[in-house]
C-alpha cells in the first residue's frame, strides 16, 4: 500500500531552527509537496520537491531524497505565526497526491 | 477575487438529511477535486474531476455524488447524513494533470456537523 509517515507533534521555540522529516512509499514519484494548514483553515502551498536536493525559498528549505524515500522541511528563525500543521504529500505514478497526517508544530516563545 | 469559494462555510443538520456544498473556482482551472478532513486532521481524496469529468472516484459511500456542470464548479450533494460524515470538507483545484509540479489551491473549507 501507500504511506506517507510524518511525526504526530513537533515544539520549537521562537528564533530557533525546526526540521520535519517525512518519509514516504509510494507507487511510482512524481513529485513531493508541502503545505501549511493553521487551525480552522485551508492548507496553502509551501514547496515543491521533484529531484534531489534542497530548494529554498526565504525562512523555508525543503529537501528530497528519492532513493531513501524521504524529505524534510527545514523551518528557520521560527516564528509565532509558524505555528501550524504541515502536511508532506506526495503525487503517485497515478499523479494522484497522497497525504500525510501532518505534523502539527508548536511554537513557543 | 476569491480563487476557490465554497459554500455554506458551515453547516449543521441532523441525521437522515440530504444536503449539498457548492464550490467555484475563478482560475480558469481544469481540474478539482474534494477532500474530507477528520477530527484526526487527515486529509483524505473523495473525488476528482478533469475537465468535467470524473477521474478519481475513492471508496466513499455511494450516498455521496459529485456533480460538475462546468470546469468551474464542482458541487457535492449527500443524502442521508450520518454521524460518521461529520468533517470539514474542501474543495481545491489545480490547472490540470499534465505537470506533476501543479499545486492545489484550496477553498476554505465547510465544517459539517451532523447531530
Amino acid at each position: 500500500g501507500q504511506n506517507i509517515d510524518q511525526p504526530t507533534e513537533m515544539t520549537a521555540t521562537e528564533g530557533a531552527i525546526v526540521q520535519i522529516n517525512c518519509t514516504y512509499q509510494t507507487s511510482g514519484f512524481n513529485g513531493l509537496f508541502w503545505y501549511q494548514q493553521h487551525a480552522g483553515e485551508a492548507p496553502t502551498f509551501l514547496s515543491y520537491n521533484v529531484l534531489d536536493g534542497l530548494e529554498e525559498k526565504g525562512r523555508f528549505s525543503s529537501f528530497l531524497s528519492r532513493s531513501k524515500g524521504y524529505s524534510y522541511l527545514l523551518l528557520k528563525e521560527l516564528q509565532m505565526k509558524d505555528s501550524a500543521s504541515y502536511l508532506c504529500a506526495v503525487r503517485d505514478s497515478n499523479y494522484q497526491l497522497i497525504w500525510g497526517a501532518g505534523t502539527k508544530l508548536i511554537i513557543k516563545p | 477575487d476569491t480563487a476557490v469559494s465554497q459554500t455554506p462555510k458551515y453547516l449543521v443538520t441532523q441525521m437522515g438529511n440530504d444536503k449539498s456544498i457548492k464550490c467555484e473556482q475563478n482560475l480558469g482551472h481544469d481540474t478539482m477535486y474534494w477532500y474530507k478532513q477528520d477530527s484526526k486532521k487527515f486529509l483524505k481524496i473523495m473525488f476528482s474531476y478533469n475537465n468535467k469529468e470524473l477521474i478519481i472516484n475513492e471508496t466513499v459511500p455511494n450516498r455521496f455524488s459529485p456533480k460538475s456542470p462546468d470546469k468551474a464548479h464542482l458541487n457535492l450533494h449527500i443524502n442521508s447524513l450520518e454521524l460518521g460524515d461529520s468533517a470539514v470538507y474542501f474543495c481545491a483545484s489545480s490547472p490540470g494533470l499534465a505537470d506533476s509540479s501543479y499545486e492545489q489551491y484550496f477553498g476554505p473549507g465547510t465544517r459539517l456537523t451532523v447531530t
